[in-house]
């Protein structure tokens, strides 16, 4: 079956402009999670959706950054008023109880702010 | 805060050398451990899982990494590399067992295979 998809797969904006991110998860999970990668380091948790549960954001690294999850579907990350300390891949991974909660990865959003 | 570290950040090997990536970690409770590869252009994929039972657990291609709970261990070994291993690995850390939780996840270390 299809895997967890990520869009755009690079996306180049300024500073200071507002970028959208967009996560389609396996079908079926009901966990999704945000996930950054600085060059030349791990990854780096942003936040997860569990269900109709509370998100948890405490991996948010400031007010810029929020994300929205409709049912157990799509999700996106918004990224406010870039800055060019938020280049980084992000990746989104998803999860269902069926597999003991193993995260499946997506490819990955290469975000470049000039 | 839970932390993994992963203290080789950059091996180089021959072919047919032996293997073996530390990590460790820091959470005293119930843990699912896993290590993922990252291949040049590719994305991130699981490599192996441990959640309970053997602590020896084996993955793909040939991978194997042991959970030592007491020394909160979970390094990963091959015995024999080969040119196609060359790859950024990470190990990774969850919380509880089975649950929808956060991975944490170490800095990485790239493998370099030469011929």
């Amino acid at each position: 079956g299809a895997g967890v998809s990520q869009s755009p797969s690079n996306k180049v904006t300024e500073k200071g402009k507002d970028v959208e991110l967009r996560c389609d998860p396996i079908s079926g999970h009901t966990a999704l999670y945000w996930y950054r990668q600085r060059l030349g380091q791990g990854l780096e948790f942003l936040i997860y959706f569990q269900g109709n549960s509370a998100p948890d954001k405490s991996g948010l690294p400031s007010d810029r950054f929020s994300a929205e999850r409709t049912g157990e579907s799509v999700s996106t990350l918004t990224i406010q008023r870039t800055q060019q300390e938020d280049s980084a891949v992000y990746l989104c991974a998803s999860s269902t109880p069926q597999s003991n909660n193993e995260q499946f990865f997506g490819p990955g959003t290469r975000l470049t702010v000039l | 805060a839970q932390s993994v570290s992963q203290h080789n950040h950059h091996v180089i090997l021959s072919e047919a050398a032996s293997l073996e990536l530390g990590c460790n970690y820091s959470y005293g409770g119930t843990v699912n451990l896993f290590w993922y590869v990252q291949y040049p252009g590719q994305h991130l994929q699981l490599l192996l899982k441990y959640f309970s039972g053997d602590p020896l657990v084996k993955g793909i291609k040939g991978f194997e990494a042991e959970f030592i709970k007491s020394k909160f261990s979970f390094n990963l070994r091959k015995p024999s590399v080969q040119w196609s291993d060359t790859a950024e690995y990470f190990c990774a850390v969850k919380r509880g067992a089975g649950t929808a939780s956060k991975l944490t996840f170490g800095t990485g270390t790239r493998l370099q295979v030469t011929l």
